[in-house]
């Protein structure tokens, strides 16, 4: 059974370009949370998709940008980086609904360097 | 707002004795908590898990937590450390609502010595 899988692991970009990291989440699992986790702190929510549509959202600003495809899967994009912006994302996937909604389970996170 | 308060960065302990990691919540609705550990270059790893069922919860690894509501608290700990154990840990806060927005608290880090 795969876990949750996350691409690339390592990425090195430029202030202000744009990036895009992918998470395929666990079999059976049709939710996906995004996180970002700066050296030394916990994990911060950025948003959640649920059914193709973002259905919750944390304090982040809109160049943070999601999409969930059919196939559950989703998609991170960050616009315009900044230096700030450099950190571990972490994607984690649930079920919706039922006795197990409640537990996610976590990808092993995508390293952003912003330079 | 919900909210978790790790209250201690660093634990350091012997191998063989007890863990106590603690943890404050506050929560305007009926709290799910969690723990989470974290080992270097590695995911997160759900230790276990209060959703309002037995308030001593047992999870993996021989941890378990208690909750305490007239305390607000959700303290997890270990008879014995393991070497294996030395990670970083996260107490976390979800609604109890259909959202599962995880709050994170900052993490202690445990530190096992010989």
């Amino acid at each position: 059974d795969a876990g949750v899988t996350q691409s690339p692991t390592h990425l090195i970009k430029t202030r202000g370009q744009q990036v895009t990291l992918r998470c395929s989440p666990k079999s059976g699992h049709d939710t996906v949370s995004w996180y970002q986790q700066a050296l030394g702190q916990g994990p911060q929510f950025i948003f959640q998709y649920y059914e193709e549509e973002e259905r919750q959202r944390g304090n982040f600003p809109d160049r943070f940008s999601g999409h969930q495809f059919p196939n559950y899967s989703s998609e991170l994009n960050v616009n315009a980086l900044l230096l700030g912006d450099s950190a571990l994302y972490l994607c984690a996937s649930s079920l919706a609904a039922g006795e197990k909604s409640y537990e996610q389970y976590f990808g092993p996170g995508t390293r952003l360097t912003v330079t | 707002a919900q909210s978790v308060t790790q209250l201690d960065s660093h634990v350091s302990v012997s191998e063989g004795t007890p863990v106590l990691l603690r943890c404050n919540y506050s929560s305007s609705y009926s709290p799910s908590l969690f723990w989470y550990v974290q080992h270097p270059n590695k995911g997160l790893q759900l230790l276990l898990k209060y959703t309002s069922a037995a308030t001593l919860v047992k999870g993996i690894n021989g941890f378990e937590a208690e909750f305490k509501k007239s305390e607000t608290s959700f303290h997890l700990t270990k008879p014995s450390a393991h070497m294996s154990d030395a990670a970083e840990y996260f107490c976390v806060v979800s609604m109890n609502t259909g959202f599962q927005k995880l709050v994170f608290g900052t993490g202690t880090r445990l530190l096992v010595s010989p």
